[in-house]
Order: C-alpha cells, then structure tokens, then sequence
C-alpha cells in the first residue's frame, strides 16, 4: 500500500525558515517523481514543486521560487522541501504526492495527510 | 501553463438529486485528469483518476467522463455525505500540475 507521511510543520516566524520531510513507503520511490502542493486556509490546491525520480530535475512556482529548495533521498525514501525566506502567505497545509503508473496504463496521484506551516511573529 | 477552469463555483442540490460539475483544460490533457473531494479540515479525497476510473472504495453513484479539453464528475443521487468542495487536476504535463478553483457543493 502506498503511504505518504509528512512532518515537519510548525509555527515558524516571517523570514524564518523549516524543512518538511515526506517519508515514502510501498512503492519503489527511486523510479518516481515527486511533488509538494499547498493549500492556503480557506484556499484552492496551490502547485509548489516537482522533483524528477533521480533528482536532476526540478521545477518551482514562481511563488516559491529562490526560496524554496526540493530534494530527495532515494536510499531514505524521503522527500524533502526546505523553505526559507517564509512569509504569511506561505502559511498552509503542505502536502506532498506522486503519480505512479498502474498495470491498467493509467497513472493514479497518490497524497499524504499534510502538514500544517504557521507563518506568525 | 494549462488552465483548468471549473463550473459552477458553487452548486446547490438537494439530497437524493443529481449533481453535474464540469471542468475544461485550456488545452488537451488527454485522459490525464483526477478529480478530489475535500471537506474542512481533511485532506483531497481521489475520487476519479484517468478521467473516469473510480479510486478504490469509492461508490458507484461517483462517475468521471470525458478527454483531451472537456471533462464532468456526475452524483448520480447526492447522498448526506457528499456535501463538499471538489476539484480537478491535470496530470498530464510533467512537472506542472495544475488544478481548478474548486466546486462547492452545497444543500439547496
């Protein structure tokens, strides 16, 4: 069974900064790429970042960008994102989320349960 | 970046009736296209993946249809627990994801 399970979140200053972690589990995290989405209180489904499955690639919103840094560790099975420069509107929950192929030849997005990042002096 | 556009924003219903939530892409996704419910406080529920295959232990009353620009979610007869914001999501080009507004479905 696929889990997603983030940490990391918390209560955090403006231009404070935090890493959230995303530990991965059945499935083979090496041969996927992974993703970070945000959801602002009372706000629709942000995109944030993408990681390619070996890390050489990656992609940022241009919200995040310069700030945000992706990362991976395939021997941990662990995503990461390390934010800094935070701002109040960064604050939401964070989750990350991956698209694994079927045997069908679809692909299913598979989501953790989120953590929650407070930006607040 | 593909625009992903849902109507209506908000949709009144009363219980036992259909509900019919539609979402356009501002270009072909294929059948690369999911759609969630959320209620407060929880994360997106996968309802729907590839367009129309149901996620696993979702009820059969939940259908998807649709490719390439044009897509709808139909509740085929709302029930209680169904009352809830549900989104659209395009998978189809890496790395970017995106997703629509949000539908609200509430009880008329």
């Amino acid at each position: 069974e696929v889990q997603l399970v983030e940490s990391g979140g918390g209560l955090v200053q403006p231009g404070g900064s935090l890493r959230l972690s995303c530990a991965a589990s059945g499935f083979t995290f090496s041969s996927y790429a992974m993703h970070w989405v945000r959801q602002a209180p009372g706000k629709g489904l942000e995109y944030v970042s993408a990681i390619s499955s070996n890390g050489g690639s990656t992609y940022y919103a241009n919200s995040v960008k310069g700030r945000f840094t992706i990362s991976r560790d395939n021997s941990k099975n662990t995503l990461y994102l390390q934010m800094g420069s935070l701002r109040a509107e960064d604050m939401a929950v964070y989750y990350c989320a991956t698209q694994i192929l079927l045997s069908s030849g679809w692909y299913k997005i598979y989501w953790g349960q989120g953590t929650l990042v407070t930006v607040s002096s | 970046e593909i625009v992903m556009t849902q109507s209506p924003a908000t949709l009144s219903v009363s219980p036992g009736e259909r509900a019919t939530l539609s979402c356009r892409a501002s270009q072909s996704v294929s059948s690369n296209l999911a759609w969630y419910q959320q209620k407060p406080g929880q994360a997106p529920r996968l309802l729907i993946y590839g367009a129309s295959t149901r996620a696993t232990g979702i009820p059969a009353r939940f259908s998807g249809s649709g490719s390439g620009t044009e897509f709808t979610l139909t509740i085929s007869s709302l029930q209680s627990e169904d009352f809830a914001v549900y989104y659209c999501q395009q998978y189809n080009n890496w790395p970017l994801w995106t997703f629509g507004q949000g539908t609200k479905v509430e009880i008329k």
